[in-house]
C-alpha cells in the first residue's frame, strides 16, 4: 500500500498570507491519482483538487494543486477566514485507496 | 440537489454488527459508486471500500474483508455498509461518498456521516 505522509502537522497562518501544504507518497502515485480535501470540525471532507491539479466544482481559484509522481503540493494563495481546517490528501490510483494523517490550518 | 443522507447515530455492543444506510437523490445513482470511509474521534480518514451501484460488484480494503458487507438497493437509491464483530475499536464516524468510476476517481459528494459508538 502507498503511505502519504503530509507537513507539517500544524501550520498557523494569519488571514491573508499563503499556506503550502506538502503530501509525501512512499512510492509514485499512479497517473497522478492525487486529491486534497478539506475538513470542518463537525463536516464531512470537501473535495478541493484532483487529479493532482484540476480544482473541483465551485472550489475557488485561490486553491491550486501541483506535483507529480511521489511529491504534491496544495497552496492557498491568501487565507480566508473559512480557509482554516484540516487537510488531506488522499491516493486513488492503487488499491488499497489512502488518506495522509492530515494538516492543521490554524488561526495565528 | 445531489446528495447524500445517511442514517442516524448508533450505539452497539462488542462483538455486535451495525448497518449503515446512504441514501442518495439528485442524480442517478446507478451511475456512479459508492465508497466507505470512516473516522476515529480526533483521528484520519480511512478508507473501507466501493460498492459499484448498477452491478453491485463490491471491493473490500484488505483490512476489512471478511468483516464489513457493502450492499446496495437500486429501487431505493440506497447503498448499505454492514460491519460485524464489533470492537471498541470501530468506534468511529461512517461516511459514505460518491465516484463516477468505481476506483480512479475521487469522490466529490459525502454524507453527513454516521457516528457508531461501540460500548459494552
Amino acid at each position: 500500500e502507498i503511505v502519504l505522509t503530509q507537513s507539517p502537522g500544524t501550520l498557523s497562518l494569519s488571514p491573508g498570507e499563503g499556506a503550502t501544504l506538502s503530501c509525501r507518497a512512499s512510492q509514485s502515485v499512479s497517473s497522478n491519482y492525487l486529491a486534497w480535501y478539506q475538513q470542518k470540525p463537525g463536516q464531512a471532507p470537501r473535495l478541493l483538487i484532483y487529479g493532482a491539479s484540476s480544482r473541483a466544482t465551485g472550489i475557488p481559484d485561490r486553491f491550486s494543486g501541483s506535483g507529480s509522481g511521489t511529491d504534491f503540493i496544495l497552496t492557498i494563495s491568501r487565507l480566508e477566514p473559512e480557509d482554516f481546517a484540516v487537510y488531506y490528501c488522499q491516493q486513488y490510483g492503487s488499491s488499497p485507496q489512502m488518506f495522509g494523517q492530515g494538516t492543521k490550518v490554524e488561526i495565528k | 440537489q445531489v446528495q447524500l443522507v445517511q442514517s442516524g447515530a448508533e450505539v452497539k455492543k462488542p462483538g455486535a454488527s451495525v448497518k449503515v444506510s446512504c441514501k442518495a437523490s439528485g442524480y442517478t445513482f446507478a451511475s456512479y459508486a459508492v465508497h466507505w470511509v470512516r473516522q476515529a474521534p480526533g483521528q484520519g480518514l480511512e478508507w473501507l471500500g466501493w460498492i459499484n451501484a448498477a452491478y453491485g460488484n463490491t471491493k473490500l480494503s484488505q483490512k476489512f474483508q471478511g468483516r464489513v458487507a457493502l450492499t446496495r438497493d437500486t429501487s431505493a437509491t440506497t447503498a448499505y455498509m454492514e460491519l460485524s464483530s464489533l470492537t471498541s475499536e470501530d468506534t468511529a464516524v461512517y461516511y459514505c461518498a460518491r465516484t463516477y468510476t468505481e476506483e480512479f476517481d475521487a469522490s466529490d459528494i459525502w454524507g453527513q456521516g454516521t457516528m457508531v459508538t461501540v460500548s459494552s
